[in-house]
């Protein structure tokens, strides 16, 4: 079946630095991948679509220049935090669409960030 | 955009068949049904997937009604490794078509021994 990983799995930083998250699509290709981040007992929100070689698109209320994302490849999508702090402390979580069945995303294990 | 009703949650007892269901009123005509299973601090995992009538994996079914808006998840013998937190979505696989899905409340499953 289709495998997304990401990497870290879980990263603690202090407040106000960057971390970068890899979300990788390890047996398909993806033109599309998305970002969620979930808040403990609260379901998935979607902060923005990634697509390949092009611009991602936010959501609302989603800065674009503090959670920075980057779809370089078919297979690679990145997700920085920038400057982070206490309140970006969650899980977030990409999916993939893969290009050959469009209509089902897989999704990452998810990454847990914890900023100090 | 078609939003998703779930029960927020629902216990059973090992070995009982579950059903669970939710309402899609505004489902549009080019949207698919797809189910996802979630254990705490993991990504969501596929279930099934359907557009209408009656679809059957290895691990569960789904029914959707003529005017698909509802559908039901079905999971047979529950085990104490179901209880999860299941999430209904609804949303169309075209390019860009899945760019607003959103997930919903889900519902937390708890199976009982």
């Amino acid at each position: 079946g289709a495998v997304v990983s990401q990497h870290p799995s879980r990263v603690i930083c202090k407040s106000g630095t960057s971390v970068k998250i890899e979300c990788r699509s390890l047996d398909f290709q993806a033109t599309t991948m998305f970002w969620y981040r979930q808040f403990p007992k609260q379901s998935l929100m979607l902060m923005a679509t990634s697509n390949e070689g092009s611009k991602a698109t936010y959501e609302q209320g989603v800065e674009k220049d503090k959670f920075l994302i980057n779809h370089a490849s078919l297979t690679l999508s990145t997700l920085t935090v920038t400057s982070a702090h206490p309140e970006d402390s969650s899980f977030y979580i990409c999916s993939a669409r893969d290009m050959a069945r469009v209509e089902t995303q897989y999704f990452g294990p998810g990454t847990r960030l914890l900023v100090l | 955009l078609a939003k998703t009703t779930q029960p927020i949650s629902m216990d059973s007892y090992e070995g009982q068949e579950v059903n669970i269901t939710c309402s899609h009123n505004n489902i549009a005509t080019n949207d698919y049904i797809t189910w996802y299973q979630q254990f705490p601090s993991q990504g969501p995992r596929f279930i099934i997937q359907g557009y209408k009538t009656k679809v059957t994996n290895e691990v569960a079914s789904l029914f959707i009604p003529a005017d698909r808006k509802s559908s039901t998840l079905s999971l047979p013998r529950v085990s104490l490794s179901d209880t999860a937190v299941y999430y209904c979505l609804v949303g169309d696989p075209a390019p860009g078509g899945y760019q607003k899905v959103t997930f919903g409340t889900g519902t937390k499953l708890q199976v009982i021994p």
